[in-house]
């Protein structure tokens, strides 16, 4: 079984600030995919990154920044310089369809990001 | 360059009667999904599509829930006499195949009175 955990329910920060997000997963298999999809007010999911197992190089993207740690089996998610139009709910999520068919995203419960100006 | 669209964007149903929600995925896009996203249980997968194969129907929480796929395309969740537990946003997904990106839809929110 798959199982992803977001200790985190909301995160409150100052516009500039840097926030990370924490992203925890269990599963049986040894190769897999990592996700992180925003959710802004308006309700769309929108697709951050996809991650291999078996490549646990960081990235980053504009602001964005990714850490990967398959010894600890977190796939963290760091926002820099925060702006207000970061404010949404981020969902980290997890499948492993190369190992098990399982094509299906399993979601963790979303961080709620509030950025104030 | 259209996204996945979803229709209807809200629907409002009295319980014990029967909805279908429409989602249009991205063209070319092989596989499909519906998720459901609610108060109490998250984002929930129900129903996969892949191409011409059986769809997995491992999320489907009863035997009131139904999916088809016309022509590789279009798909329809059916919800048979609705019940309150299933107001929530059902979200479609579809990706180039199976084991890429899922692109998102807007939602249909579903309220049952």
């Amino acid at each position: 079984a798959q199982k992803v955990t977001q200790a985190q329910t909301e995160i409150s920060v100052v516009e500039k600030e840097d926030v990370t997000l924490d992203c925890v997963y269990e599963t049986r298999d040894t190769t897999y995919y990592l996700f992180w999809y925003k959710q802004p007010p308006s309700g769309e999911l929108v697709f951050l990154i996809r991650r291999n197992s078996f490549d646990e190089q960081n990235e980053i993207s504009g602001r964005y920044s990714w850490n990967f740690q398959k010894s600890t089996s977190s796939f963290n998610f760091t926002i820099t310089a925060s702006q207000v139009v970061d404010s949404a709910v981020y969902f980290c999520a997890l499948s492993a369809p190369l190992q098990s068919n399982d094509y299906k995203l399993s979601f963790g419960a979303g961080t709620t990001v509030t950025v104030r100006a | 360059g259209a996204g996945v669209s979803q229709s209807p964007s809200n629907k409002v149903t009295e319980k014990g009667k029967d909805v279908e929600l429409r989602c249009d995925p991205i063209s070319g896009h092989t596989a499909l999904y519906w998720y459901r996203q609610s108060l109490g249980q998250g984002l929930e997968f129900l129903i996969y599509f892949q191409g011409n194969s059986a769809p997995d129907k491992s999320g489907l929480p009863s035997d009131r829930f139904s999916a088809e796929r016309t022509g590789g395309s279009v798909s329809t969740l059916t919800i048979q006499r609705t019940q309150q537990e299933d107001s929530a946003v059902y979200l479609c997904a579809s990706s180039q195949w199976g084991q890429d990106e899922q692109y998102f839809g807007p939602g249909t929110r579903l309220t049952v009175t």
